[in-house]
Parts: C-alpha cells; structure tokens; sequence
C-alpha cells in the first residue's frame, strides 16, 4: 500500500491475555519503529529495528513486551499477560533509514493511525 | 522542562488567524521535526529544520529554530477550520541516544 497500515484498528480484551499488534511498512523503508501513545500524551518510543542490525529495545517497558519483524518488512509487537496500564494507542511509523545514526536525523518518519489497545 | 516541551498546552483561535506554538528543549540537537496529529490519526510529517538552519517554510507554515534559546516555534498562517489537530515537535539529540524524542502536544482549535 501506499502509506503504514496497522491491524486492529482497535482491540479490546480482558487483563492478563495476551495481543499482537501487527505493521505493514511503506515497501522499500528499511527502518521501523514502534511507539505508545497514551491519552493527551505524547509519544513514547518502545523498539526500533533498521534492516539486519539487531533491534533497539531500550523503549520497551517490561518483558512482557516483544517485538519482531520478518523479513524485513512486517513486524508484530506483542504484549504478553496485559496490564490495564497496557491501555493506550500503539503507533508503528517507518522511515527511508535511521534516524538512529548521528546527524541523521533527517528522515522524516511516517506513521500508520494505530491500535487503540483497551485492557479491560 | 523536558527534551522537546510545547507551549501553548491548547489554543483556539478564530479562521484566518495565525497560530503560532513554541517547543523548547534541554540539550543540543542534531535536528528538530514538527508533526501534525489529527484526532484518531498516525502523525502526519510537516518540517524538518537542522540544527545549523533557522527558518524553513512550507505553504502557510514557517518554523524557526533559536539553537542560544534551545526554542523552536512552528507559525500557521492564515488558519483554516482544517488545521485543527494536535502539533507536536521532535527532536533528534545525542544525549537521547539519537532516537526522536516528542513532546506531549500542542492542541490547536481553529474556529470557523
């Protein structure tokens, strides 16, 4: 497609199960990051993958938390035995490179609409 | 303050008025981004402006960036009932580990 497409849309399940949140990239954009966007918020970094390298995990905020992308394209963050503090919008966005590398920071980055998470 | 705070919190003004929103942040940076989000939507990229740059335009919209003030403010000319939305900036620094870091979001209603 042309632009970032994230599946569900919404999600609502009860405490303690577990989601998998799913990412479809614009093709040919080899960096991909996962966000969490809680109400009135701004957006809070989880996980960044750019091609092969190993991914930067340092966003995510316990080890329930878990993400992979095939491929190098699609990617599934999981959350595993979810919190009702899991509530929020998880924002997937990529980008042409890395804004990881310095004085690279001039990719600018383009987002899906999200999954509305509600942990119940 | 934090690394890349918005001010205004919220500001409504009337159609055709201009909007100006400010961002400041805490540590030297390589590079800053605005972004737009409309209600229930993925953010949407409107400027990127280097650190060694101090004003850049698109359309109706002009941001400038004082690198001494560590401030950066992103000005909507001539405001439509359209360019009401949430506005956030982003900044890419070293001492961040080179990741985007965002702040929490100007809220701009414009009234037609």
């Amino acid at each position: 497609g042309a632009g970032v497409s994230q599946s569900p849309s919404n999600k609502v399940t009860e405490k303690g199960k577990d989601v998998e949140l799913r990412c479809d990239p614009i093709s040919g954009h080899t960096a991909l990051y996962w966000y969490r966007q809680s109400l009135g918020q701004g957006l809070e970094f989880l996980i960044y993958f750019q091609g092969n390298s190993a991914p930067d995990k340092s966003g995510l905020p316990s080890d329930r938390f878990s993400a992979e992308r095939t491929g190098g394209s699609v990617s599934t963050l999981t959350i595993q035995r979810t919190q009702q503090e899991d509530s929020a919008v998880y924002l997937c966005a990529s980008s042409l490179g890395s804004v990881m590398i310095k004085g690279y920071g001039n990719q600018p980055q383009h987002f899906g609409d999200g999954t509305r998470l509600s942990i119940l | 303050s934090q690394q890349g705070e918005e001010d205004p919190q919220a500001l409504s003004i009337q159609e055709g008025e201009n909007a100006t929103m400010n961002c400041s942040y805490k540590t030297s940076i390589n590079n800053l981004q605005w972004y737009r989000q409309n209600s229930g939507r993925g953010l949407v990229h409107l400027i990127l402006i280097r650190s060694n740059e101090r004003e850049k335009h698109s359309g109706r919209l002009r941001v400038t960036l004082d690198t001494s003030k560590k401030s950066s403010s992103l000005l909507i000319t001539a405001s439509r009932a359209a360019d009401t939305a949430s506005y956030f900036c982003a900044t890419d620094a070293r001492e961040y580990g080179n990741k985007l870091v965002f702040g929490a979001g100007t809220i701009l209603r414009v009234k037609s």
